[in-house]
């Protein structure tokens, strides 16, 4: 079993839905959650980052963390097609330790 | 503000050659890292500097790969021979020294024949 499970999908969806990618993990030690997007031939690009269990909202973002059940998800509102790009995970423990990756969900976002 | 710059972009080279890939981090971010994306996969770290430092490299196959980077600043990974399952997007980011907020360069996509 990898540290980090993710869909790796595809996810295709209309324009305007709602959209919710989800990891799960195994280590209970992991304490910082991140997703990152990544579009097509660029580098993972930072989209949402937290610490504690709960939600955290960024405009049409909202990222959340279940520390309980080990899962944490990022929902997008109002969908667009700019939004279609690879969506990872990412988590690591506290101190100066690597991040740890999902395989990335690959988001399509249809006009 | 520049973000992270890597180069080459692209990179096809034949089995046993050797190879250089280049990264210039955000300026002030002290803290460097080269990390491997395989087709359908999430990055993995190669190995992270402080400073001028290696603090990280355990998964860095040293046979093959070495990297440095001088004055704390550019950084420059090499693989000497490179081999088919080389071929991977390379990627550099970079991180202000205790922040855990990674920036990524748009990566170097080695295709090796």
């Amino acid at each position: 079993q990898k540290e980090v499970e993710q869909d790796p999908g595809p996810l295709s969806v209309p324009e305007g839905a709602i959209v919710s990618l989800n990891c799960t993990y195994s280590n209970s030690a992991f304490q910082y959650f991140m997703w990152y997007r990544q579009y097509s031939r660029k580098g993972p690009e930072l989209l949402m980052y937290t610490y504690s269990s709960g939600n955290k909202e960024d405009g049409r973002f909202t990222a959340q963390v279940d520390k309980s059940s080990k899962y944490i998800s990022l929902f997008i509102r109002d969908s667009q097609p700019s939004d279609s790009a690879t969506y990872l995970c990412a988590m690591r423990f506290s101190g100066n330790t690597p991040l740890v990756f999902g395989k990335g969900t690959r988001l399509s976002v249809i006009a | 503000e520049a973000g992270v710059v890597q180069s080459p972009r692209y990179k096809i080279i034949e089995k046993k050659q050797p190879v250089a890939f280049w990264c210039n981090p955000i300026s002030g971010h002290n803290t460097l890292y080269w990390y491997r994306q395989n087709l359908g996969q999430g990055p993995e770290l190669l190995i992270r500097y402080e400073n001028e430092e290696a603090v990280d490299d355990s998964q860095l196959p040293k046979d093959r790969f070495s990297a440095e980077r001088l004055k704390g600043v550019d950084s420059t990974l090499k693989i000497q021979p490179a081999e088919l399952g080389d071929s991977a997007v390379y990627l550099c980011a970079s991180s202000l020294e205790s922040s855990e907020k990674l920036f990524f360069g748009s990566g170097t996509q080695l295709s090796v024949l």
